[in-house]
């Protein structure tokens, strides 16, 4: 059974940078067949897709059109885990943020955290 | 503004069955396979049927899928109090997964 460990600060200031970490259990982040995935949740804009890293012979990274240039996904193999780095954070930016697996579809998620950017 | 189109809320008493839209364009359903998952309060999304019609193991055959060009659908039969929850919609679309905005569903 896959398992998504999330871990990273629930606040942060505006114009800094947020950073969250997902861990996995049960599977590889380098696996051939599967993606991994951050989301955001928030009442005002419902789930939004932010991007996805995976391995096909080398890495992948996309984004969603409105994060590029502000996000990094990094995978970690040493660690079996992957980051976000979202930078120049705004109010808007408030959301409870997921990691989740993609393997045609989202099928593990983790547990999510609430991540509040206010001074 | 979501991309993929759900009503707001949907309602209906138990045993009854409950059809839950979502409409889309031919960049995502018309072109790709839909997902829908289930979400309890304060609580991640869960996996309830993934290409347009399959149920995960443990998800109970009450709960099916269905899509028809640009349109899919989420059907509830022998609807239970405990089936209230936020049901959402999603769809890869060009070089994004997109997510309806969500049905609140109410078992009164």
């Amino acid at each position: 059974q896959v398992q998504l460990q999330q871990s990273g600060p629930g606040l942060v200031k505006p114009s800094q940078t947020l950073s969250l970490t997902c861990a996995i259990s049960g599977d590889s982040v380098s696996s051939n067949s599967a993606a991994w995935n951050w989301i955001r949740q928030s009442p005002s804009r419902g789930l939004e897709w932010l991007g996805r890293t995976y391995y096909r012979s080398k890495w992948y990274n996309e984004y969603a059109k409105f994060v590029k240039g502000r996000m990094t996904i990094t995978p970690d193999t040493s660690k079996n885990r992957f980051s976000l780095q979202l930078n120049s954070v705004t109010p808007e930016d408030t959301a409870v943020y997921y990691c989740a697996r993609t393997s045609g579809y989202f099928d593990f998620w983790g547990q999510g955290i609430l991540v509040t950017v206010s001074s | 503004q979501s991309v993929l189109t759900q009503p707001p809320s949907a309602s209906g008493t138990p045993g009854q069955r409950v059809t839950i839209s979502c409409s889309g364009s031919r960049s995502n359903i018309g072109s790709n396979t839909v997902n829908w998952y289930r979400q309890l309060p304060g609580t991640a999304p869960k996996l309830l049927i993934y290409d347009n019609n399959q149920r995960p193991s443990g998800v109970p055959d009450r709960f099916s899928g269905s899509k028809a060009g640009t349109s899919a659908s989420l059907a509830i039969s022998g609807l239970q109090s405990d089936d209230e929850a936020d049901y959402y919609c999603a769809a890869w679309d060009d070089s994004s997964w997109v997510f309806g905005g969500g049905t609140k569903l109410t078992v009164l």
